[in-house]
């Protein structure tokens, strides 16, 4: 079965600086998709970047970016120049099947210090 | 409307009544899924709907809970004689199926906090 593992329950930050949240993750599929989600106090699940395992070119959306390490099964989010915005919990998440249901980690409460 | 629905927001229950929780897909999604959060952790899945085909009802956790989606429209999440350990976030998302790959984009509704008493 896959599982996907965050071992960082909380992480701090200062604004303007950078952090790196840690995924790891575990599957026999060959083609999959990795997900980082956002959940802020509202509740609501926000995706904030997306992999598709065939590509090796590490995916970028703004001051988002991965680092995805196929061999190892490690998918690590970076986020530059911390906002206090970005102050979440964030989830890691997979998706690979035909279900196409989401498997996800238990998450990182990440903090913004200004 | 423009995103996923969720009623109602929040449900208190007193144990062993049961509850039924609503989604609204966005418009066109053919995809439905529903996730369970308990407090401090991540999403589990539950039920996934895909157009008329036979749901996945494999993250079910008992047989106290049950689903029902008519079409590509409203789905209905039921748990019956609710237990304190059924207090949770239930999250629904729904999808176009149509990314890159064939796995499109899960769209996520506020969610419905249920405690049961």
């Amino acid at each position: 079965a896959q599982t996907v593992t965050q071992s960082q329950p909380e992480m701090s930050v200062q604004e303007a600086e950078t952090v790196t949240l840690s995924c790891t993750y575990d599957t026999s599929e060959s083609d999959y998709y990795l997900f980082w989600y956002k959940q802020p106090p509202s509740r609501q699940m926000i995706l904030v970047i997306r992999q598709e395992a065939y590509k090796q070119q590490n995916a970028t959306e703004n001051r988002f970016s991965v680092n995805f390490q196929k061999a190892a099964k490690s998918f690590s989010l970076k986020i530059s120049d911390s906002q206090l915005g970005d102050a979440a919990m964030y989830f890691c998440a997979y998706n690979g099947g035909a279900t196409n249901k989401l498997i996800f980690g238990t998450g990182t409460l990440l903090a913004v210090q200004p | 409307g423009a995103g996923v629905s969720q009623s109602p927001s929040n449900k208190v229950t007193e144990k062993g009544k049961d509850v039924e929780l609503r989604c609204d897909p966005i418009s066109g999604h053919t995809a439905l899924y529903w996730y369970r959060q308990r407090l401090g952790q991540g999403l589990e899945f539950l039920i996934y709907f895909q157009g008329n085909s036979a749901p996945d009802k494999s993250g079910l956790p008992s047989d106290r809970f049950s689903a029902e989606r008519t079409g590509e429209s409203v789905s209905t999440l039921t748990i019956q004689r609710t237990q304190q350990e059924d207090s949770a976030v239930y999250l629904c998302a729904s999808s176009s199926q149509s990314g890159a790959g064939g796995f499109g984009e899960q769209y996520f509704g506020p969610g419905t906090r249920l405690t049961v008493t």
